[in-house]
C-alpha cells in the first residue's frame, strides 16, 4: 500500500516569512496530491491539490509542486498570517485510487 | 447545502460495550471513509467504501466493522470497546469520476470517543 512520510513534525515561522512542508510518497502509480489544513477541533479541509500531469500549482499565497521522479511533494506558503497557524496533511491515494493516505502532520505556528 | 454529519459528537463509553457511531452525506458521493486521528499518527484509516454493498478494510480495521445499505450512509461500529480505540473519528466522503481516480474528500465534523 502507499507510504506517505511528512516532515517536519513542528514549524514555527515570524509572520510574514515563508513557510514550507515536504511529503515524499511510495507508490509511483500515485496521480492525486492534496493538502488539507486542520484548525484546532475542526475538521480537515482540502487548500489545494495536484494531479500527477503538472509540476506545480498556486493559489494565492499557497503553492505545491510535485516531483514525480523523486517521488516528493511541498507545499509553499508564502507571506503567511498569524490565521495559517493550523496542522497541515498530505496525502495521496492508496492502492484502490479512491481513499487517502495521509501523512504524520504538521503542526505550523505563525509567530505575530 | 449538501453536507456530511456525524452522531453523536461526543460519547463516553465502557470497555466491552458496542458502539455505533453514525455518519451521513448527502453529497450523493459513491465513496465514503472512516478515518481515526491520535496525536502523532494523523489520520488513519480504518474502513471504506465504494458504493452500495461494498466494504473494505483499511490500515487499523481491527475491532471495527462497517455496512453500506444505501448511499448516504457508513455506520462504523466497535464491538466491544477497548481504551485503545479512544480517539478522535472522522467520516468523510468523495466522489470518483470517470478517469480521474481519487478527487477531494469532505470530512464530517468529527466524533471524540473516549472509553474508560
Amino acid at each position: 500500500g502507499e507510504n506517505v512520510e511528512q516532515h517536519p513534525s513542528t514549524l514555527s515561522v515570524q509572520e510574514g516569512d515563508s513557510a514550507v512542508i515536504k511529503c515524499t510518497y511510495s507508490d509511483s502509480a500515485s496521480n492525486y496530491f492534496p493538502w488539507y489544513k486542520q484548525e484546532l477541533g475542526k475538521r480537515p479541509q482540502l487548500i489545494i491539490d495536484i494531479r500527477s500531469n503538472v509540476g506545480e500549482k498556486k493559489d494565492q499565497r499557497i503553492a505545491v509542486t510535485l516531483n514525480k521522479t523523486a517521488k516528493h511533494f511541498s507545499l509553499h506558503i508564502t507571506e503567511t498570517q498569524p490565521e495559517d497557524s493550523a496542522v497541515y496533511f498530505c496525502a495521496a491515494p492508496n492502492t484502490g485510487r479512491r481513499a487517502l493516505t495521509f501523512g504524520s502532520g504538521t503542526r505550523l505556528q505563525v509567530q505575530p | 447545502d449538501a453536507e456530511i454529519t456525524q452522531s453523536p459528537r461526543h460519547k463516553i463509553t465502557e470497555t466491552g460495550r458496542q458502539v455505533t457511531l453514525a455518519c451521513h452525506q448527502t453529497w450523493n458521493h459513491n465513496n465514503m471513509f472512516w478515518y481515526r486521528q491520535d496525536l502523532g499518527h494523523g489520520l488513519r484509516l480504518i474502513h471504506y467504501s465504494y458504493g452500495v454493498q461494498d466494504t473494505n478494510k483499511g490500515e487499523v480495521s481491527d475491532g471495527y466493522s462497517v455496512s453500506r445499505s444505501n448511499t448516504e450512509d457508513l455506520p462504523l461500529t466497535l464491538e466491544s470497546a477497548a481504551s485503545s480505540q479512544t480517539s478522535v473519528y472522522f467520516c468523510a466522503s468523495s466522489e470518483t469520476k470517470p478517469g480521474q481516480g481519487s478527487t477531494e474528500a469532505f470530512f464530517g465534523q468529527g466524533t471524540r470517543l473516549t472509553v474508560v
